[in-house]
């Protein structure tokens, strides 16, 4: 079954720290992949979303991630992190096969320490 | 442009009733997407509807229903409310798989 796996409920990180978020996905092909943040009762914003080409993704708010296929992996990351990247985060895959289907990880959430 | 409208904000109602929520996608998209966000669940898709029909469908009791109108715009039905239904619902709206606008969700309540 199409599955994906973010193992990290909580990450703890100091304001100016390096942050990255981890995500795995079990699907038969590249899967589209995105990464979305979620403020307190908001909605989800884009932060960035790879397809193909260049596997390192830049996105918005100074977030970039990985596509490693051989690892099944898309990991997030930020070199400097800001009190305002408290929230929650979310990794995603779609296939064309599936539809316009958005299957999520379970979501980290991310605190910051000043 | 404008992004995704959903309609209702927030919600209470009382068990055994019905609700009706809204989404306008953004203009030029047909196809739209609904999840259900709660604690325990995490984000579930619930079904999907591109140009009138759905094409795509959660693993949801029927009590959970949807319509697509011809501008695209969206509602999705809960019929006999379960203290299980409180949740915060999102739309989202596509022109593929390859992008989604999500609108900033329904806050479903059931007392």
């Amino acid at each position: 079954a199409q599955s994906v796996t973010q193992p990290d409920i909580h990450i703890t990180v100091s304001e100016g720290a390096s942050l990255e978020l981890r995500c795995n996905y079990s699907y038969g092909a590249t899967p589209y992949l995105f990464w979305y943040v979620q403020s307190p009762g908001q909605g989800l914003q884009l932060l960035l979303k790879y397809f193909s080409g260049d596997t390192l993704v830049q996105g918005i708010k100074g977030f970039e991630a990985e596509f490693k296929r051989s690892q099944s992996s898309f990991n997030l990351r930020k070199p400097s992190v800001h009190w305002s990247d408290a929230a929650e985060y979310f990794c995603a895959v779609a296939t064309q096969a599936a539809g316009n289907k958005l299957t999520f990880g379970g979501g980290t959430r991310v605190l910051v320490k000043p | 442009k404008a992004g995704v409208t959903q309609t209702p904000r927030y919600l209470i109602k009382t068990r055994g009733q019905q609700v009706t929520l809204s989404c306008s996608p953004i203009s030029g998209h047909r196809s739209v997407s609904w999840y259900q966000q709660t604690p325990g669940q995490g984000l579930q898709f619930l079904f999907e509807y591109f140009s009138e029909t759905q094409r795509n469908k959660g693993n949801f009791p029927g009590r959970f229903s949807g319509r697509q109108f011809s501008n695209s715009r969206s509602e999705m039905n809960v019929s006999t409310l379960e203290l299980g239904d409180s949740a915060l619902y999102l739309c989202a709206s596509s022109l593929d798989a390859s992008g989604y606008t999500f609108g900033s969700g329904t806050r479903l309540t059931v007392v």
